[in-house]
């Protein structure tokens, strides 16, 4: 059974525009959720990341928007660029043993 | 950039053999993890490691078995590989300390048995 339940698969974006992907989880025990950007080759790294007591959260051009009542979070990239382009990750920390459960990626193409 | 190293980056093999993938890291981490990536997919945890002689299995059955003697070491023995254990591997570790816990990783190794 998913835990993290990940979408779009993936996405087209133009250059500029807003780049949107969603999480949904159902274990109401995770306490900490990161994004994590991985490209090809590459193992994932660390983006931006949330506790559920905060609504959302930014750095830079990235936000995460947390919906706690609805079981949501979503990762929006403002201003996408062509170096934006890699496969996203969200993903859940469990409480009691610092385990992390990964959504199945959202490979994003920002077109020049 | 994250010190923590996989080697080898690929290996192509045959059916039957043992393999073990190396994974270190210069951090003095406690947590270590293994996880399984398939092309598309999400990664699944196949192993875990609170510190030096401490190992527990993940979510995901694998036939892989781990070792921890040493803090920065992490093996991943298959003892006979098949065409079902192709897959790319990847290593983690973290502090196990603090508010975040962030995992860093490691490249990963791309694993073909043929």
């Amino acid at each position: 059974q998913q835990q993290v339940k990940q979408s779009p698969q993936s996405l087209i974006v133009q250059k500029g525009g807003i780049s949107i992907i969603n999480c949904a989880y159902e274990n109401t025990a995770f306490d900490y959720f990161p994004w994590y950007q991985q490209f090809p080759g590459k193992g994932p790294a660390l983006l931006i990341a949330i506790r559920p007591d905060v609504s959302e959260k930014k750095e830079g051009r990235f936000t995460i928007s947390f919906n706690k009542s609805a079981k949501q979070f979503s990762l929006h990239i403002m201003d996408s660029q062509p170096g934006d382009s890699a496969t996203y990750f969200c993903a859940a920390r469990g409480v009691n043993f610092n385990k992390f459960y990964f959504g199945s990626g959202t490979k994003l193409n920002v077109k020049p | 950039e994250a010190d923590i190293y996989q080697t080898p980056r690929y290996l192509v093999i045959g059916t039957g053999k043992k393999i073990t993938l190396e994974c270190s890291q210069t951090m003095g981490h406690d947590k270590m993890y293994w996880y399984q990536q398939d092309p598309g997919m999400e990664l699944h945890l196949i192993h875990y490691s609170y510190g030096v002689n401490s190992t527990e299995k993940g979510d995901l059955s694998s036939e892989s078995t781990v070792s921890r003697i040493r803090t920065e070491h992490f093996p991943l023995t298959l003892e006979s590989a098949r065409p079902s254990h192709t897959s790319q591997y990847l290593c983690a570790s973290s502090a196990g300390t603090g508010d975040t816990n962030e995992q860093f990783f490691g490249p990963g190794t791309r694993l073909t048995v043929l």
